[in-house]
């Protein structure tokens, strides 16, 4: 069946360095893909989105890489701080008007001082 | 984001209870979500509306109904809570005109609802 997952439930980092969060994706006809942070008790936040023509989008400290030949994408934050601390979901558009984002079951990410 | 609110945030209920769930938003969005969270899973989409003649179902609608009062307001409602229905509910709002990319989506806080 069709599913948005993570490889990883848990990633546990040093502070300082970089962090990869990756997501598989089987719909290949998936034209659009954000990434979110969900910090303990809040609700999702948006970090960075990148649509199926491009393979790479840089944002403040975060960059998301796309291969659609494999259906992966990743989410690279650099100098991983303790705020980074939270859970990551890669969210993958399926509908016509941007109306069915189907999200996947998160990677939580441990920052260690 | 205090610009999407959700009441209450916490409910505790029994099966077969009505119950309903309140999202406000001061975005001037128009396009408005139900999701609920379970542990371990990803969200899951049970209604969207476009503009307040609008509703659509989603991935998992049965069991639940919604109503888009205004533009701002949009509310979730268990007809009869039963237990599997015990979830994080979040409230969503998105603008293709606005917004860091046209598609984001901003949440609010979460309600957590507990079906005994």
């Amino acid at each position: 069946g069709e599913s948005v997952g993570l490889h990883l439930p848990t990633l546990s980092v040093q502070e300082g360095d970089n962090s990869i969060i990756n997501c598989a994706y089987s719909n290949s006809a998936s034209d659009y893909f954000i990434w979110y942070k969900q910090e303990s008790g809040k609700g999702p936040q948006f970090i960075i989105d990148i649509r199926s023509n491009m393979d790479k989008r840089q944002g403040q400290r975060v960059t998301v890489l796309l291969n659609k030949t494999v259906k992966h994408l990743s989410l690279q934050i650099a100098a991983t701080q303790p705020g980074d601390s939270a859970v990551y979901f890669c969210a993958e558009n399926r509908g016509s008007n941007f109306n069915k984002f189907y999200f996947g079951s998160g990677t939580k990410l441990n920052v260690k001082p | 984001d205090a610009d999407v609110t959700q009441t209450p945030r916490n409910r505790i209920t029994k099966t077969g209870k009505r119950i309903m769930l309140e999202c406000s938003q001061t975005k001037g969005h128009d396009r408005m979500y139900w999701y609920r969270q379970d542990p371990g899973l990803g969200l899951q989409l049970i209604y969207y509306s476009f503009d307040v003649k609008d509703i659509n179902k989603g991935e998992i609608s049965d069991g639940y109904s919604v109503s888009r009062q205004a533009q701002a307001k949009f509310s979730l409602s268990l007809e009869s809570a039963i237990p599997n229905q015990t979830a994080l509910y979040f409230c969503a709002t998105s603008d293709p005109r606005t917004g860091l990319a046209a598609n984001e989506q901003f949440f609010g806080p979460g309600t957590r609802l507990t079906v005994l």
